[in-house]
C-alpha cells in the first residue's frame, strides 16, 4: 500500500514568489494535515482538511492557504514568499474517525532566497 | 491549553546502552499520546501510541513507553540502542481526532 506522497521534494523560490505543494494521502484516508518544520521552530500545525472542508487552521497568515480535492488529495499554497518560509513542509493523513494517528509523507523542502 | 514538553533537546548515548526520552504533557481531557521518529531529511514515522488500557505500550524497533497519569508523562525507552536509532524523536498529544500537538523534539546521537 502506498504511503503519503508529496511533491515536489525540493524547490527553490525567491522572495515574493508563490509556491504550490501537493499531497496524496493514503488510500481511504479522508483527513489531510499540513505542518511546517522550520529550523529551530519544531513542528507547527498549518492546516487540517477533512472531506473537502478546512476544519482547523494554525497560527499562520492568510497567505498560507490550501484546499482538498474530491479524491482527498490536497494542495498547500503560499503566496508572497518570505525568507522565513524556508522549511520542510510535511503532509500527513489519517482516518478521521479513528485514533487521530497521523501518517506522514517525507515532505517538501522549500528554500526561499 | 494543551502542550507537550520534551526537556532534553539533545542526548548522546553509546551503542548498546539504554535510552530514555522524557515527555510531559498538559491536556484538559484524556490524551491520546504518540511518539514519532524522524531520520535526517525524512518524514515522521510512528513508533508507538497510547489511547487507553495497559500503561506500558510496545512499539516498533524495540521501543516502549509508559504512561503515568499522575506525572503527566509518557517517557520513551529502549533497552539497547543501535547506531540506526540516531534520529530526532517527537512526542505528541491529541484528542483522538484532528491535529496533534508536538513537542520540540529530542535529538539522539549514538556513539560507537
Amino acid at each position: 500500500e502506498a504511503g503519503v506522497t508529496q511533491s515536489p521534494t525540493h524547490l527553490i523560490k525567491t522572495r515574493g514568489q508563490q509556491v504550490t505543494l501537493r499531497c496524496s494521502p493514503i488510500s481511504g484516508h479522508t483527513s489531510v494535515y499540513w505542518y511546517q518544520q522550520a529550523l529551530g521552530l519544531g513542528l507547527q500545525f498549518l492546516l487540517w482538511y477533512d472531506e473537502g472542508e478546512e476544519r482547523n487552521r494554525g497560527n499562520f497568515p492568510p497567505r498560507f492557504s490550501g484546499r482538498q480535492f474530491p479524491n482527498y488529495s490536497s494542495e498547500l499554497n503560499v503566496n508572497a514568499l518570505e525568507l522565513e518560509d524556508s522549511a520542510l513542509y510535511l503532509c500527513a493523513s489519517s482516518l478521521r474517525q479513528i485514533t487521530g494517528e497521523l501518517f506522514f509523507g517525507e515532505g517538501s523542502r522549500l528554500t526561499v532566497l | 491549553a494543551q502542550s507537550v514538553t520534551q526537556p532534553d533537546i539533545h542526548i548522546t548515548v553509546s551503542e548498546g546502552a539504554s535510552l530514555e526520552l522524557r515527555c510531559n504533557y498538559s491536556y484538559g481531557a484524556t490524551p491520546y499520546l504518540f511518539w514519532y521518529v524522524q531520520s535526517p531529511g525524512q518524514g515522521l514515522q510512528l513508533l508507538l501510541k497510547y489511547f487507553s488500557g495497559d500503561t506500558l505500550v510496545q512499539g516498533i524497533k524495540g521501543f516502549e513507553a509508559e504512561f503515568k497519569r499522575s506525572q503527566s508523562s509518557f517517557n520513551l525507552r529502549k533497552p539497547s540502542v543501535h547506531w540506526s536509532d540516531a534520529a530526532e524523536y517527537f512526542c505528541a498529544v491529541g484528542p483522538g481526532w484532528g491535529k496533534l500537538q508536538f513537542g520540540a523534539g529530542t535529538q539522539v546521537v549514538v556513539t560507537p
